[in-house]
This record gives structure tokens, sequence and C-alpha cells, in this order.
């Protein structure tokens, strides 16, 4: 499976955005880029996917490098409530199910 | 909507003895994932079905470990005999569709403690 590199953890300040990277530099042109977030005491949470382009949603945005090795998930205001742990998958897309493999993921920490 | 629905939500339980964890997936989800989550290895994916049938268990850390989903709506997770390395929290996670990008939804996840 193709792997995802990110830092350990990021800290930032309650109602400023967040850039969380994630390098990706062997990913394939099939392979979709998926962020999941684990808040305390809970499962995986989904927040956004994309392939090539940019991608939108009421969580969060997703910029995706043009070469694709790299992305980055933005969160335009953090909140306490963002405190989690987000993972940056590749999605292997076989002729059956969708398998998620997790590595270790970025712990975000804010501040109030 | 009810999500992802798993049972217990906690397990304390002696080493040796048989565990069973069982998970509801979201009504119209046809694949099923089991995940478990251990500080050291992270979060692995043990097995998972798609309409009903087992696709990849290469996740299955040994024999002692079985997985069933006789429905649509039902899924076990059965342990026997138990060990204390087998603590750990596992998570349950259904999707629609079989081969797309479609979200992953998770359970809150059994905790389980092998003494």
């Amino acid at each position: 499976d193709a792997k995802t590199t990110q830092p350990n953890s990021m800290e930032s300040n309650e109602e400023e955005p967040v850039h969380l990277p994630c390098n990706h530099s062997t990913i394939s042109g099939t392979d979709y880029i998926h962020w999941y977030r684990q808040l305390p005491s809970q499962g995986p949470e989904y927040v956004i996917h994309g392939l090539t382009s940019n991608v939108n949603n009421r969580m969060a945005s997703l910029a995706i490098a043009e070469d694709r090795k790299s992305s980055t998930l933005i969160l335009h205001r953090a909140t306490l409530r963002d405190a989690a742990v987000y993972y940056c998958i590749l999605r292997v897309i076989p002729e059956y199910g969708n398998k998620l493999v997790f590595g270790a993921g970025t712990i975000l920490r804010v501040k109030s | 909507d009810a999500g992802v629905i798993q049972s217990p939500r906690h397990e304390v339980t002696e080493m040796g003895q048989e565990v069973t964890l069982r998970c509801k997936p979201i009504s119209g989800h046809n694949s099923l994932f089991w995940y478990r989550q251990t500080m050291m290895r992270g979060l692995e994916l043990l097995i998972y079905f798609n309409n009903n049938v087992p696709i990849d268990d290469s996740g299955m850390p040994e024999d002692r470990f079985s997985a069933k989903m006789p429905n649509a709506s039902f899924s076990t997770l059965k342990i026997q005999p138990s060990e204390p390395r087998d603590s750990a929290v596992y998570f349950c996670a259904s999707t629609r569709g079989g081969g797309g990008n479609q979200p992953q939804h998770f359970g809150d996840g059994t905790r389980l403690s092998i003494l």
C-alpha cells in the first residue's frame, strides 16, 4: 500500500486557521486522498477526500499539490472541538471493498 | 439516522475466556469492517465483508480470532481463547458500496481488557 507521512503533532490557537500537511510521494494515479479524524474516546470520522482538484466541504478544505505528492487539510477556524488525531490516507480501490490503511496521524492540539 | 452500533462498550474478562463483540452496521450499507486499535500498533484492519461475504481477512492475527456476518444487519468478532495481548479497542465500520470512495462510518468501539 502507498504510504503517507505526517508530522507527529501540531498546535493551533482557537479561531485561527490550521494547515495539516501530508506527504504521499508514492501515490499512484488512481489513489484518492482521504482524511479522517479521531476525537478522544471515539471512532474515526470521515473529513474529506479528493483526487486531483482542491475540495471543500462544511468541515474542511483539501488542497492537493499539482504533482499529487502532497496535500494539505485546512481547517479554516479551529475550535477546541477540532482537537483530535488527523489521519491522511491513500485509498486503494480494489475490486471489492474500500481498504483504509491508517498511519500514526497528526495530533492536533488547540489552545484557547 | 442511527450510526454504527457496537456492543458491549466495555468488556473485562479473564484470560482464556471467549469474547464476542457485536456490530450493527448502518442500514443500507453493504460493506462492513472490523478494526483494532492499540497504542503500539495504531489502527489495524482485521477483516472486511462485502454483501456479507468476507473479502479480506489477512489482518486477522491468528486462528483464535473469527468473524461472521450472518446477515446484512449484524456481525460478530469472536476471540477464543482470549489472551492479555488482545486488549485493545475494537471498532466496527460500515460503508455503502463495494468499490468506490464512500466514507466509512465508525462505531464508538468496544474497549476490551483481558486480565
